[in-house]
C-alpha cells in the first residue's frame, strides 16, 4: 500500500536560513507527489507537484522539490526562509493511477526564529 | 472566484447525536473529496466523488459515516451516533476532475467536537 513518511515532526530555522523538509514515499510505480502548506487557520494550499518529466520542480513562494526515485524521496527546499513561511507542511502521494485521492504524511511544523 | 466553502465552521455536539457537514465545491469541478484531520492520525482520506461514477468510499472508518453529492455539486458528510473519537477537522476538496494529477483545492474545514 502507498504510504508517506515525514521524519521530522517539528523543525525550527532562523529567518534567512535555508530549509529542507524531508519526505519519503512507498509506491510501486511512478508516483504522483505533492507538497501542501497549511498556515494557522487556513486551508491547505498546494505548493508544487510532480508527476513526470524534470525531477526538480518549482513551486510557489520560492519553494522547490526534487524527486529522487533511487531514494524514494521528494524533499522540499527553500534557499531563504521568511517569517511568513511558519506553517505546517504536508507531503502527499497519489493513491493510484485510477483515482485522485491522496495519501498524506503526518506533516512537519515549521517554526521560524527572527 | 469563490473557493471551496464548508459549513458550519465549527460544530459541537453530544455523543450519540447525528451531524451533517456541508461542502460547496468550486463551480465546474467534477471531483470532490472528503478528508479528516485529527491529532495522532494526520490527514486521512474518507471518500471521493468523480462525476457520475460510484463514489470511492474506501476511507470511511465505519458505517456511521456516509456522504452524498447532489446534482454533481454540493456534498454532505453525515456522521450518525457520533463518538468522541470522531472529533476532528473535516476537510473538503475539489478538483477539475480531468486527470488524477489535478490540483485539489481545499476548503477551510469544519471543526467537529464531540462531547
Amino acid at each position: 500500500a502507498q504510504s508517506v513518511t515525514q521524519p521530522d515532526i517539528h523543525i525550527t530555522v532562523s529567518e534567512g536560513a535555508s530549509l529542507e523538509l524531508r519526505c519519503n514515499y512507498s509506491y510501486g510505480a511512478t508516483p504522483y507527489l505533492f507538497w501542501y502548506v497549511q498556515s494557522p487557520g487556513q486551508g491547505l494550499q498546494l505548493l508544487l507537484k510532480y508527476f513526470s518529466g524534470d525531477t526538480l520542480v518549482q513551486g510557489i513562494k520560492g519553494f522547490e522539490a526534487e524527486f529522487k526515485r533511487s531514494q524514494s524521496s521528494f524533499n522540499l527546499r527553500k534557499p531563504s526562509v521568511h517569517w511568513s513561511d511558519a506553517a505546517e507542511y504536508f507531503c502527499a502521494v497519489g493513491a493510484g493511477s485510477n483515482t485522485g485521492k491522496l495519501i498524506f504524511g503526518q506533516g512537519t511544523t515549521l517554526q521560524v526564529k527572527p | 472566484g469563490a473557493g471551496v466553502s464548508q459549513s458550519p465552521s465549527n460544530k459541537v455536539t453530544e455523543k450519540g447525536k447525528d451531524v451533517e457537514l456541508r461542502c460547496d465545491p468550486i463551480s465546474g469541478h467534477t471531483a470532490l473529496y472528503w478528508y479528516r484531520q485529527s491529532l495522532g492520525q494526520g490527514l486521512e482520506f474518507l471518500i471521493y466523488f468523480q462525476g457520475n461514477s460510484a463514489p470511492d468510499k474506501s476511507g470511511l472508518p465505519s458505517d456511521r459515516f456516509s456522504a452524498e453529492r447532489t446534482g454533481g455539486s454540493v456534498s454532505t458528510l453525515t456522521i450518525q451516533r457520533t463518538q468522541q473519537e470522531d472529533s476532528a477537522v473535516y476537510l473538503c476538496a475539489s478538483s477539475p476532475g480531468l486527470v488524477n494529477t489535478d490540483t485539489q483545492y481545499f476548503g477551510p474545514g469544519t471543526r467537529l467536537t464531540v462531547l
